[in-house]
């Protein structure tokens, strides 16, 4: 199932770096989310977007910046991160905002030293 | 934001044996969807349930929702080790605001 399509799959980066997740879903949806999934808290929302609108914003430090261009495509820009920030970040879609069930990415599996 | 609960956190069982997880709810739930995330993976959709006392099957699966739209319980008849993985359940309990809640998930491994 690669409906929804993360890169990259694994990134490790400094704590004083800036890189970018990508995500991009060919399924014809209208939503996308972030969510970061750690030993910590299993699935976490981080930001929701319909219509390319950002409509949720889980109190989300700053360092994190997401992005949505169109409908089909989400970033999240990171700068300056924490060891802490290592996670499992995962993308999804859904045809419209919480009434119809989420298809994820692969995941970006991001250390941060 | 609202609560849910899913237990057990960990399940092991001898393969051929029965699982359930379940996920409960203090408030009315608008649906309910059941996920799977196999070791390494990421979550993949099952199941959703929608109207109170609702239940489906998927083969050996079988999905509830309780009466009152605040439970749901996931069955797994005679497992076997292409079981193992994490359950998800994510509640959704305010459609028009698009508010939902993912479960704590549970770790099902099977015993060969």
């Amino acid at each position: 199932e690669t409906g929804v399509t993360q890169t990259p799959r694994h990134l490790v980066m400094g704590m004083t770096n800036k890189k970018s997740l990508k995500c991009e879903q060919h399924l014809g949806h209208n939503a996308m989310y972030w969510y970061k999934q750690s030993a910590k808290k299993p699935l976490e929302l981080m930001f929701v977007y319909n219509f390319k609108e950002q409509t949720e914003n889980n109190s989300v430090p700053s360092r994190f910046s997401p992005e949505c261009p169109n409908s089909s495509h989400l970033f999240l820009h990171l700068h300056t991160l924490q060891p802490e920030d290592s996670a499992l970040y995962l993308c999804a879609s859904s045809q419209d905002l919480r009434n119809s069930p989420l298809h994820f990415g692969n995941g970006t599996r991001l250390t941060v030293t | 934001g609202q609560q849910v609960m899913q237990i057990p956190q960990y399940q092991h069982v001898q393969e051929g044996e029965d699982f359930t997880t379940y996920c409960n709810s203090s408030t009315t739930l608008s649906n309910i969807q059941w996920y799977k995330q196999r070791p390494g993976g990421h979550p993949v959709f099952l199941i959703q349930l929608v109207k109170s006392g609702e239940v489906k099957k998927q083969k050996r699966l079988t999905f509830q929702f309780g009466e009152a739209k605040k439970n749901s319980s996931l069955h797994i008849t005679a497992t076997q080790t292409t079981d193992v993985g994490t359950y998800f359940c994510e509640i959704t309990y305010n459609t028009n605001a698009g508010k939902s809640t993912f479960g704590d998930g549970t770790t099902l491994t099977v015993k060969p």
